[in-house]
């Protein structure tokens, strides 16, 4: 079945930084890659997702891009902030989310 | 509009027991999945409702199951509950299984005593 790896576990940036998380996934028929972020105790938020049909997306001050040859999506956030700090997890999709395992964003003022 | 509704929010169960939980998807979502969140395994797919079928199952044992009924509302049940059930159960809806954005709700913890 369908495997998600995603790195880096942990990030530490500062205020204004930009921040990077990768995931590789293994099933190539997986065609949809959400990203979630989920503060402490609260719910997972969508935040931005993209569709295999696509190899980048924008709003504001995130971006997703998508290499569906090297199956691999990376999560940009640009000139981050405090309220950024969250645990962000990527999923791939064919018929079923399957969710990576977690990247802990901390960002420093 | 609502989101998803997810009763109760924390429940405490010892081994043995069995418990139900309820979720309520936004209005117009029919389709509705069910994850366990621990700290060791992440999130984890248990199964996915659509029309009152349930259309995909994760590799959890049969002691999980699930229903959905004709308004979209669903419930998963967990039997004979064991110490390793205790999690964060996520339920999360989505227009239908073809429209993947899902949102979620905000969990029913269940610690198992």
């Amino acid at each position: 079945g369908e495997n998600v790896e995603q790195h880096p576990s942990t990030l530490s940036v500062q205020e204004g930084d930009s921040a990077v998380i990768k995931c590789t996934y293994s099933d190539s028929a997986s065609n949809y890659f959400p990203w979630y972020k989920q503060e402490l105790g609260k719910r997972p938020q969508l935040i931005i997702d993209i569709r295999s049909n696509v190899g980048e997306k924008k709003d504001q001050r995130i971006a997703v891009t998508l290499n569906k040859t090297a199956k691999h999506f990376s999560l940009h956030i640009t000139e981050t902030q405090p309220e950024d700090s969250a645990v962000y997890f990527c999923a791939a999709s064919k018929a079923k989310l399957v969710f990576g395992t977690g990247t802990r964003l901390l960002v420093s003022p | 509009k609502a989101g998803v509704t997810q009763t109760p929010r924390y429940l405490i169960k010892t081994r043995g027991q069995q418990v139900t939980l309820s979720c309520s998807p936004i209005s117009g979502h029919r389709s509705v999945s069910w994850y366990q969140q621990t700290p060791g395994q992440g999130l984890q797919f248990l199964f996915e409702y659509f029309s009152e079928t349930q259309r995909n199952k994760g590799n959890f044992p049969g002691r999980f199951s699930g229903r959905q009924f004709s308004n979209s509302r669903s419930e998963m049940n967990v039997s004979t509950l064991e110490l390793g059930d205790s999690a964060l159960y996520l339920c999360a809806s989505s227009l239908d299984p073809t429209d993947q954005p899902q949102h979620f709700g905000d969990g029913t913890r269940l610690s198992i005593l």
